[in-house]
């Protein structure tokens, strides 16, 4: 049960577009639909602003789209905003009733 | 308007036990799937246990066989009772609801703080 591989940090200049990547493996990212991704502002809980890989629940920005190649899994925040800063947490079933999370992403926006 | 709202949490020492709730409105507990999740101070989200619809559980290796995850219908809440606490369990529990397909959540609670340390 290790965590799913995010990059540590990424940024970008308002209006830019960053994308996050999240790696498993096909056990879990490649193996099942169930991908999820979450905004986490500092002191807050978890936003859930993606789900089974591309779907946004209502009221989240279409700036925020979601995909999946293979084992990898990929947020992009398009047009960034200041209010974009946060950590960000992909998320995949794992098979046997289980659930994987990333070690997140701090997204800077510069 | 669905409201999670999680107590319990505290100052515990190693061995110890304690029980979280989280008392749902705006929906019925009984009808959805509920998690824990959990955070430890300065790092990522860890899954903790899950309760199906129809009360079937299931938990994360780190915590099966210490922690239960339970509901009350009649309070519309959740638990998680959890029992030989660990330095490593320390963390903040948030308590989740499941979206559409239930490995996703779309309500979480403002969490509550449990600290294991002697």
């Amino acid at each position: 049960q290790s965590a799913l591989t995010q990059p540590p940090s990424a940024s970008g200049s308002p209006g830019q577009s960053v994308t996050i990547s999240c790696t498993g493996t096909s056990s879990d990212v490649g193996g099942y639909n169930y991908v999820s991704w979450y905004q986490q502002h500092p002191g807050k809980a978890p936003k859930l602003m993606i789900y089974d890989v591309s779907k946004r629940p209502s009221g989240v920005p279409d700036r925020f789209s979601g995909s999946k190649s293979g084992n990898t899994a990929s947020l992009t925040v398009s047009g960034l905003q200041a209010e974009d800063e946060a950590d960000y947490y992909c998320s995949s079933y794992e098979g046997s009733n289980s659930l994987l999370f990333g070690g997140g992403t701090k997204l800077t926006v510069l | 308007e669905v409201q999670l709202v999680e107590s319990g949490g505290g100052l515990v020492q190693p061995g110890g036990s304690l029980r979280l709730s989280c008392a749902a409105s705006g929906f019925t507990v009984s009808s959805i799937y509920m998690s824990w999740v959990r955070q430890a101070p300065g790092k990522g989200l860890e899954w903790v246990s899950l309760i199906h619809r129809g009360g079937n559980t299931d938990y994360a290796d780190s915590v099966k066989g210490r922690f239960t995850i339970s509901r009350d219908n009649s309070k519309n809440t959740l638990y998680l009772q959890m029992n030989s606490l660990r330095a490593e369990d320390t963390a903040m529990y948030y308590c989740a609801r499941s979206c559409g397909g239930y490995w996703c959540f779309d309500y979480w609670g403002q969490g509550t703080l449990v600290t294991v340390s002697s």
